[in-house]
């Protein structure tokens, strides 16, 4: 059964750092692309960034330069580095799965429960 | 604000046949695949239409997407009291070399 897990989530402060993790189970993360999906409280999905099998990365603009995706293929785990914490940065981080490899075809599958992160003062 | 429009509300009553738009541009519906996803309060995305017109594994056929140029639909028949959620449109856009959400429509069943 494929399972997402994410944690690190909490509060920080302004311009603070945070690691968020998703550790994976049924299927192997380094095969897969491997997304964040934010979304911030009473609004809309906003993706943020992804891996590529390959270990390619991409980031939204609004993230650009301050997050950084990874993954420890041991650990079957992938991570959120976010450093320069602003207040529009505080919502619910999703970890999520697409299955497919095809430019443009890029959709999530499995998706975890969610980790909030809150940037505050 | 997204480059994916939908309507913010849509409503319906149980039982009847309630659709929800999703409108784009060239550079992402119109040359791309568009998918639907359900989000119960609370809860976790969930991937209800891939590809257009796809149904994952376990989705009910009550559930079905349609795409024609720049804009898709998500079409509920036979609406049930457990369908109140907000449903996405999303899809991947040339212009942005990423993926797109549109902001969401609130399904209410009165």
């Amino acid at each position: 059964e494929v399972q997402l897990v994410e944690s690190g989530g909490g509060l920080v402060q302004p311009g603070g750092s945070l690691r968020l993790s998703c550790a994976a189970s049924g299927f192997t993360v380094s095969s897969n692309y491997m997304s964040w999906v934010r979304q911030a409280p009473g609004k809309g999905l906003e993706w943020v960034s992804v891996i590529y099998s390959g270990g390619s990365t991409y980031y939204a603009d609004s993230v650009k330069g301050r997050f950084t995706i990874s993954r420890d293929n041991s650990k079957n785990t992938l991570y959120l580095q976010m450093n320069s914490l602003r207040a529009e940065d505080t919502a619910v981080y999703y970890c999520a799965r697409s299955p497919s490899p095809y430019y443009g075809d890029y959709y999530f599958d499995y998706w975890g429960q969610g980790t909030l992160v809150t940037v505050s003062s | 604000q997204s480059v994916l429009t939908q309507p913010p509300s849509a409503s319906g009553t149980p039982g009847q046949r309630v659709t929800i738009s999703c409108s784009g541009s060239s550079s992402n519906i119109g040359s791309n695949y568009v998918y639907w996803y359900q989000q119960l309060p609370g809860t976790a995305p969930k991937l209800l239409i891939y590809r257009n017109n796809q149904r994952p594994s376990g989705v009910p056929d009550r559930f079905s997407g349609s795409k024609s140029g720049t804009s898709a639909s998500l079409a509920i028949s036979g609406l049930r009291s457990e369908d109140e959620a907000d449903y996405y449109c999303a899809a991947w856009d040339d212009s942005l070399s990423g993926p797109e959400f549109g902001g969401g429509t609130k399904l209410t069943v009165l």
